[in-house]
């Protein structure tokens, strides 16, 4: 299953709202999870099951789907959220992610 | 405090082996899946194989199979990851990720990395 995520890079400022896009090439209900990766360091899982936020991760973050494209919603960018984000679907193997959004300032 | 430990990274040669350690602590260790997952530079994270959280179970990715042996010791609270007849493209960093429960394939925690480069 291919992920496509759009964009590629997002050039935001604090306080603006983050919408990135991820695309599976066939169904995988909502068997999807978005990460964050920070320079240097490991990804941190922020969303599950299309739209339940990890255990720590602020209330505006957010995920939702409609039909095959799934959303992550930052709705007020904090300086500690530029990262880049990855999608991933565990619904069938190999379990895939997506190429990245980088969201920067 | 959960936390993941990797160890073992390094530079080895083509067709050369390498053995990746994690030392798992702050959480029930014995009761979730665990998974090595690895980043090439510049790439997505890649996943690369689980292991059932009692030992019982082994899977991995195509590109590895026969090649690469994902183990556990439960006693130690550690994960293991034999790599044999490395190439170049498994160059990259090297997690180790705890799975959400037993096999759900998604990751809540995760190990700092560690670096592995197959070059001559």
């Amino acid at each position: 299953i291919v992920l496509t995520q759009s964009p590629g890079t997002l050039s935001l400022s604090p306080g603006e709202r983050a919408t990135i896009s991820c695309r599976a090439s066939q169904s995988i209900r909502t068997h999807l999870a978005w990460y964050q990766q920070k320079p240097g360091q490991a990804p941190r899982l922020v969303i599950y099951g299309a739209s339940n936020r990890a255990t720590g991760v602020p209330d505006r973050f957010s995920g939702g789907v409609s039909g095959a494209v799934f959303t992550l919603t930052i709705s007020r960018l904090e300086p500690e959220d530029f990262a880049v984000y990855y999608c991933q679907q565990y619904s069938s193997p190999p379990r895939t992610f997506g190429q990245g959004t980088k969201v920067y300032i | 405090q959960m936390q993941l430990v990797e160890s073992g990274g390094g530079v080895v040669q083509p067709g050369g082996s390498l053995r990746l350690s994690c030392e798992a602590s702050g959480f029930i260790f014995n009761k979730y899946g665990m998974h090595w997952v690895r980043q090439a530079p510049g790439k997505g994270p890649e996943w690369v194989a689980l292991i059932w959280y009692d030992g019982s179970g082994q899977y991995y990715i195509d590109s590895v199979k026969g090649r690469f042996t994902i183990s556990r010791d439960n006693s130690k609270n550690t994960l293991d990851l034999q790599m044999n007849n490395l190439g170049a493209e498994d160059t990259a960093v090297y997690y180790c990720a705890k799975d959400w429960a037993q096999a759900t394939y998604y990751f809540d925690l995760w190990g700092q990395g560690t670096l592995v480069i197959v070059s001559s």
